[in-house]
């Protein structure tokens, strides 16, 4: 059971315009949201997060927007830049009965920032 | 600064050959570690978690263990390798927060 998806395997975006990355998840209990980014043999890293008693986090070129009531959360790249072009993570995290923040990780979205 | 190191990079295996992954971190203390999977064409799965010294948590059954002899190192072995184990291994460190951070991977094949 996939409790975080990302529905678009693959995404192209002309550099300059804005990137959008959706995410939809299916656990209530989840209460706070990340993304990653990954380069090809890299490890993920962290590029920004929201907490489930937000809408909205902005930090510089990405901004993330939470809808709470359709379980549902995008991350906007503007402008987007080639260098951008990698995998993304959506990612959401819930604290477990032992007292750990459990992370489950989505699919990944490969973006494609062409010049 | 906290850096997060894993070895090897690369490794290829024959099937039924034994796996001994590491991975340690710096600059942190009784940090939690993970060690994640992601196989071909698929998201990150995560297959075990340490809170301390000694304490594993599995969160998939499957062909592989995980150790934490001291407070910064995290080991994933396999007495057999299958070939399903095949994919890019990653480890991880929080400070019980929720941003994780990764380490740079290990592309594990197994033949």
């Amino acid at each position: 059971d996939q409790q975080v998806k990302q529905n678009s395997p693959s995404l192209s975006v002309q550099e300059g315009r804005i990137s959008i990355l959706n995410c939809d998840y299916t656990n209530s209990m989840f209460d706070y949201f990340l993304w990653y980014k990954k380069y090809p043999a890299e490890g993920p890293t962290f590029l920004i997060s929201i907490s489930s008693i937000k809408d909205k986090n902005e930090d510089g070129r990405f901004t993330v927007f939470l809808n709470k009531s359709a379980k549902h959360l995008s991350l906007h790249i503007v402008p987007s830049q080639p260098g951008d072009s990698a995998v993304y993570f959506c990612a959401a995290s819930e604290r477990n009965s032992g007292g750990y923040q459990k992370v489950t990780f989505g699919t990944g979205t490969k973006l494609q920032v062409i010049p | 600064s906290q850096t997060i190191h894993q070895w090897p990079a690369t490794l290829v295996q024959p099937v039924g050959s034994p796996l001994s992954l590491e991975c340690t971190v710096e600059g942190t203390s009784n940090p939690n570690l993970y060690w994640y999977r992601q196989a071909a064409g698929r998201g990150l799965q995560l297959l075990f978690y340490s809170v301390g010294i000694g304490q594993i948590s599995s969160e998939v059954p499957q062909n592989l263990s995980a150790s934490r002899p001291q407070d910064r190192q995290f080991i994933l072995s396999s007495k057999k390798l299958l070939l399903s184990d095949s994919g890019f291994y990653l480890c991880a460190w929080s400070s019980g927060g929720d941003e994780q951070y990764f380490g740079p991977g290990t592309r594990l094949t197994v033949t």
